[in-house]
């Protein structure tokens, strides 16, 4: 077990709904990062959080959004989707100044029917 | 160019066998070097975590980074079914705030 909390492990929605994916970093982690992963591909890199700020955006759509709240958790939030949306969505977290191990959460699968 | 190549493979070896995993990377800024294993559709698992060049050994894992060459090894001594998997190199820079990963190699490990 990582320490990286992940809800809900299953989503099934239809296009053009809008789901959140929540994530819970590992305790005295500050680093939040969000990842998409589709069928047979590499890991794509979303956003990152530090301390309830954004830090860096990867290639995320306008669709998406994040947010890191005062507690660390973190909710990514995905709208109007589109079958493409189709992908396991990690979260990873990290200690002090992002610098040093990343930890991934075991991931929610989004299917878009 | 892409900042992490990595050979997909597929890769497969007899069970016993030595493994070499390879990246190549052309920031010479990277600092952080990891390798994560990652079993079929679930979240990738941290093996080793290295800092600048150097060897780092932990069980039947070895790490190795090669900074002069922007080249990074992982070793797997005695390889088992159960090390059949993907394996991610991942990096990055000192004040950096994204993780750079290469693609992944699929290893199957055949008993």
């Amino acid at each position: 077990d990582s320490g990286v909390t992940q809800t809900p492990k299953h989503l099934i929605t239809a296009t053009g709904q809008r789901v959140t994916l929540r994530c819970s970093p590992r305790s005295g982690d500050l680093s939040v990062y969000w990842y998409q992963q589709s069928l047979d591909q590499g890991l794509q890199f979303l956003i990152q959080y530090y301390n309830g700020e954004e830090r860096a955006k990867g290639n995320i759509l306008e669709r998406f959004s994040a947010q890191q709240f005062p507690d660390l958790h973190s909710e990514l939030n995905l709208s109007s989707l589109e079958l493409g949306d189709s992908a396991l969505y990690f979260c990873a977290s990290s200690g002090q100044g992002g610098q040093g191990s990343v930890f991934f959460g075991s991931g929610t699968q989004l299917s878009v029917l | 160019q892409k900042e992490v190549e990595q050979d997909p493979g597929p890769l497969s070896v007899p069970e016993g066998a030595i493994v070499s995993l390879n990246c190549t990377y052309s920031n010479s800024a990277f600092q952080y070097f990891m390798w994560y294993r990652q079993y079929s559709r679930k979240g990738p698992e941290l093996l080793m975590y290295t800092y600048s060049s150097g060897n780092k050994e932990d069980g039947r894992f070895t790490a190795q980074v090669d900074k002069s060459s922007k080249y990074i090894s992982l070793f797997i001594r005695d390889s088992q079914p159960s090390d059949s998997a993907t394996y991610l190199c991942a990096m990055f820079q000192t004040g950096a705030n994204n993780l750079f990963f290469g693609t992944g190699t699929r290893l199957t490990v055949i008993p």
